[in-house]
């Protein structure tokens, strides 16, 4: 799987949004991008993925440039409790795929009042 | 919302016992996956299961194993628990298909061995 590349920690003002980055240089084709959020003392939590075009879901948006090699988590109006860990990975779909999350160290955000 | 419970959250055992980690989804997901958390080294899958009765290494198997008799339950063994296996304990369940990696975590089990 593709490795990914993610600054260590980012501050946030709450009520801005976070725009969280991360590359992925040497993605596949058909890797996906996934992104998963770690809040202290709880387990991961899904946030959203795409394959090439820009998605949003209730939680976040992601923006994946044109050449796939880096992407955008954008949470628009942060809030204390989006303060967690954020994980950027690239995986194949699904099991008969290949398909397998690894996680990184990921970015802590600190959503600041 | 799916739920995924596991059986304990703080656990102290001692070095050679064998440790039962408990995990129940309740929506009826075909896979289940364990993984383990350390500092610095990120989430490592141990064992996943695709269906009941059927079972994958993961990265770090040595030392674990894991039962699935029915679809909602996945238990995670360590037949002599070692103070290497000193870690928290996390549960995942995906749906098949394309959405293998949406993957919902419960809360985590912190193991301690003595």
């Amino acid at each position: 799987d593709a490795k990914t590349t993610q600054p260590p920690s980012m501050d946030c003002a709450e009520g801005r949004a976070a725009n969280l980055p991360c590359n992925h240089s040497t993605i596949s084709g058909n890797e996906y991008v996934y992104w998963y959020r770690q809040i202290h003392s709880q387990g991961p939590q899904y946030i959203i993925h795409g394959l090439k075009n820009n998605e949003t879901n209730e939680m976040a948006s992601l923006i994946i440039t044109e050449d796939r090699k880096s992407s955008t988590l954008i949470l628009p109006h942060a809030t204390l409790r989006d303060t967690a860990v954020y994980y950027c990975i690239v995986s194949l779909l699904g099991y008969n795929q290949g398909g397998k999350l690894i996680f990184g160290q990921g970015t802590e955000l600190s959503v600041k009042p | 919302d799916v739920k995924v419970t596991q059986s304990s959250r703080y656990l102290v055992k001692r070095t050679g016992e064998k440790v039962f980690l408990e995990c129940v989804q309740d929506m009826d997901h075909e896979n289940m996956f364990w993984y383990r958390q350390d500092p610095g080294l990120g989430l490592r899958l141990i064992y996943f299961s695709y269906d009941v009765k059927m079972k994958e290494k993961g990265d770090i198997p040595e030392g674990y194993s894991v039962s699935r008799e029915k679809k909602e339950r996945f238990s995670l063994i360590l037949e002599s628990a070692s103070t290497n296996q000193t870690s928290m304990y996390l549960c995942a369940s995906s749906p098949g298909g394309s959405s293998y990696n949406e993957q919902f975590f419960g809360p985590g089990t912190r193991l301690t061995v003595l």
